[in-house]
């Protein structure tokens, strides 16, 4: 079935950076687009990113384009979230997400997620 | 950007009674090539992540029950519970995938027992 494990939380001053990760199993990682989606605490669902099953096409929300950079590596089954000059706003519960398809469509599966505090 | 607004933002019901939740987007989310309304729910409870209950706004995800359905087309959309069981507790959101980047979420529905 398919696992989506995230990974690279924690705390971190304002400005800082953090690397996230989100392993992947039970299916053919290569063959679909994958999101970043977070969620403040106690607010609704945000999208954060997506890319392409071969890494071709990466997009980004405008809150965290030109911070952030999501990236893959397909022979690990491995998402990563890149997180720079982080703010307080970027506190959340980052949760990795399959697509349905290659290209972006609905999200299929979700991980259990990772919880991210900027601190000040 | 495509917004999403779901309605309202909480309700209770009892148990066994229907909830319904709105969800309207700010254009239409139906592909006439294929006539498919590119609109998705998703059930979060309590303290879980997120689960795609519903796609192409009427279709059921695997293992769903019956008793949740998804109905409309265009830019309207509704999510109804015939028959609201304690399992059912949770916020739910839709999404539109039409318009992409970004893909945009409803601001949620919080379902309660009355």
């Amino acid at each position: 079935q398919v696992q989506l494990l995230e990974s690279g939380g924690g705390v971190v001053q304002r400005g800082g950076s953090l690397r996230l990760s989100c392993a992947a199993s039970g299916f053919s990682f290569s063959s679909f687009g994958f999101h970043w989606v977070r969620q403040a605490p106690g607010k609704g669902l945000e999208w954060v990113a997506f890319i392409r099953y071969d890494g071709t096409y990466k997009y980004y929300a405008n809150s965290v384009k030109g911070r952030f950079t999501i990236s893959r590596d397909n022979s690990r089954n491995t998402l990563f979230l890149q997180m720079d000059s982080l703010r307080e706003d970027d506190s959340a519960v980052y949760y990795c997400a399959k697509d349905s398809s290659r290209f972006g469509e609905f999200l299929s599966s979700w991980g259990q997620g990772t919880l991210v505090t900027v601190s000040s | 950007d495509i917004v999403v607004t779901q309605s309202p933002d909480s309700l209770a019901v009892s148990l066994g009674e229907r909830a319904t939740i709105n969800c309207k987007s700010s254009q239409s989310v139906l592909y006439s090539s294929n006539n498919k309304n590119y609109l998705a729910w998703y059930q979060q409870k309590p303290g879980q992540s997120p689960n795609l209950i519903i796609k192409w706004a009427s279709t059921r995800a695997s293992g769903v029950p019956d008793r949740i359905n998804g109905s409309g087309s265009g830019t309207d959309f509704t999510l109804t519970i015939t028959s609201l069981q304690a399992e059912d507790v949770a916020v739910y959101y839709c999404q539109q995938y039409f318009t992409n980047p970004p893909w945009t979420f409803g601001q949620g529905t919080k379902v309660e027992i009355k």
